[in-house]
């Protein structure tokens, strides 16, 4: 059984803070990773996708990515009221559907 | 191209009847998925196709469920003799590669009373 392991939160940073949000999985052939962002009653929305061990940056977020660890993150600097949402991490492999994990809640004090 | 639709947004339902959604993907787009979410979980895969084939079908999906891609373009998801547990936002996808990140549409919910 291919799993993604979020811890639920909620996470609550101040603004202007950094939010730490992480993810890990159990299927070492994993492939593409992504990071999708949900606000309520709204659908998931992709902010980030990674493929290679490392850092990816795009503005105020990075994906970091350690296959070795089998472990995914997503840093958001300097965060925002307007970042409060849940955060989805999400794995696959070629050939194969997305699958999700059940998402860490992050609230953003101002 | 306005991205994912899907229709209806809403649609409640007594049970025991059938409902049939709708999903158009973004043209290009050659993969569809179907995936549903219940408060508090992330989205659970449902099945998808490439082009008019549907490849994968989730083994924890009821044989009341059947999803469809005629032409290659639209899908349909319809749900047989509904139960208050199907009750969930059933959400479509689309993506052009294998590895590439889907665009999700707005969404179905489900309610079953």
């Amino acid at each position: 059984q291919k799993e993604v392991e979020q811890n639920s939160g909620p996470l609550s940073v101040p603004e202007g803070a950094i939010a730490s949000l992480n993810c890990t999985y159990s299927d070492r052939v994993s492939q593409s990773f992504f990071w999708y962002r949900q606000y309520s009653g709204k659908s998931p929305e992709l902010i980030m996708s990674i493929y290679s061990n490392g850092d990816k940056e795009d503005g105020r977020f990075t994906a970091q990515l350690n296959k070795a660890s089998q472990y995914v993150s997503l840093l958001i600097r300097d965060s925002q009221p307007s970042d409060s949402a849940t955060y989805l991490c999400a794995v696959n492999q070629a050939g194969t559907a997305l699958i999700f994990g059940k998402g860490t809640t992050l609230s953003v004090s101002s | 191209d306005t991205g994912v639709s899907q229709d209806p947004r809403h649609k409640i339902t007594k049970r025991g009847q059938n409902v049939t959604f709708r999903c158009d993907p973004i043209s290009e787009h050659n993969r569809l998925y179907w995936y549903r979410q219940t408060l508090g979980q992330g989205p659970e895969f449902l099945t998808y196709f490439q082009n008019e084939a549907q490849l994968e079908k989730s083994r924890l999906l009821s044989d009341r469920f059947s999803a469809e891609r005629p032409k290659g373009s639209f899908s349909t998801l319809e749900i047989q003799r509904t139960e208050q547990g199907d009750s969930a936002m059933y959400l479509c996808a689309s993506s052009l590669g294998t590895l590439d990140g889907y665009t999700f549409g707005s969404g179905t919910r489900l309610t079953v009373v």
